[in-house]
C-alpha cells in the first residue's frame, strides 16, 4: 500500500513563508494534491501537481515535487492568520480513491 | 450553493442502532466517494461509485456498512448495528471522472457520527 507521512505541527509568524512537507513510498502516483481543512469543516482542494512536473505555482502557493526522493512540499508565501488549518497531502492515480497523509497543523501567530 | 452537500451534519446514536447518511454531489459529477476520518488522522477511503455502479470497496467497509447510489445522483451510506468504533467524520466527495485534472475530488462538509 501507499504510506504518506507528514510532520504533525508547524508554527510560523504572520507574513513569513510556511513550508509543509510530505513524503511517500509509492512512486506510481500520478497526481499529488494538497487539501486544507479548517475546524469542523470538510476538505478544500488547494492545488495539485502532476507527477511529470517539478513545480507548480498558484498565487501564494508553490508546490515542489522531488520524485527521486519521493518528497512533496507546499510553500505558502506571506502566511496569514486565515491560513491556520490542517493541511493534507494526498496521492492518487487520478481516477480512483486518494491516499491521505495524517495532516500538518499550521498555526500562524500574529 | 453548488458544492457537495451532506445530511445530517451531526448524528448521535446509541450502540446497536442503524444510521443512514446522505450525500448530494456536484450536479455534473459522475464519480462519488465515501471516506471516513477519525480524530487526528487523514481521511481513509471506504468506497466509490461511477454513476450508479459501485466500483471499489475498501477492507474498512465491513458487512455492517452498505452504500448505494440508485440513480447515479445522490448516495446513501448506511451503518447497521453501530459500534463505538464507528464514531468518526464521514466525508463524501465527487469528481467529474473524465481526464486529467477533472479527477479532482471536491469534498462535502461531512457528517460527524457519535456512537454512545
Amino acid at each position: 500500500g501507499e504510506d504518506v507521512e507528514q510532520s504533525l505541527f508547524l508554527s510560523v509568524r504572520e507574513g513569513d513563508s510556511s513550508v509543509i512537507n510530505c513524503t511517500y513510498t509509492d512512486s506510481s502516483s500520478t497526481y499529488l494534491y494538497w487539501y486544507k481543512q479548517e475546524p469542523g469543516a470538510g476538505l478544500q482542494l488547494l492545488t495539485y501537481i502532476f507527477s511529470n512536473m517539478d513545480m507548480k505555482q498558484d498565487q501564494r502557493l508553490t508546490v515542489l515535487l522531488n520524485k527521486k526522493d519521493k518528497h512533496l512540499s507546499l510553500r505558502i508565501a506571506d502566511t496569514q492568520t486565515g491560513d491556520s488549518a490542517i493541511y493534507f497531502c494526498a496521492l492518487g492515480p487520478g481516477r480512483r480513491a486518494l491516499t491521505f497523509g495524517s495532516g500538518t497543523r499550521l498555526q500562524v501567530q500574529p | 450553493d453548488t458544492g457537495v452537500s451532506q445530511d445530517p451534519r451531526h448524528k448521535i446514536t446509541k450502540r446497536g442502532q442503524n444510521v443512514t447518511f446522505r450525500c448530494d454531489p456536484i450536479s455534473e459529477h459522475n464519480r462519488l466517494y465515501w471516506y471516513r476520518q477519525t480524530l487526528g488522522q487523514g481521511p481513509e477511503f471506504l468506497t466509490y461509485f461511477q454513476n450508479e455502479a459501485q466500483l471499489e470497496k475498501s477492507r474498512l467497509l465491513s458487512d455492517r456498512f452498505s452504500a448505494e447510489r440508485p440513480k447515479g445522483s445522490f448516495s446513501t451510506l448506511e451503518i447497521q448495528r453501530t459500534e463505538q468504533g464507528d464514531s468518526a467524520m464521514y466525508l463524501c466527495a465527487s469528481s467529474l471522472g473524465q481526464q486529467g485534472p477533472s479527477y479532482e475530488q471536491y469534498f462535502g462538509p461531512g457528517t460527524r457520527l457519535t456512537v454512545t
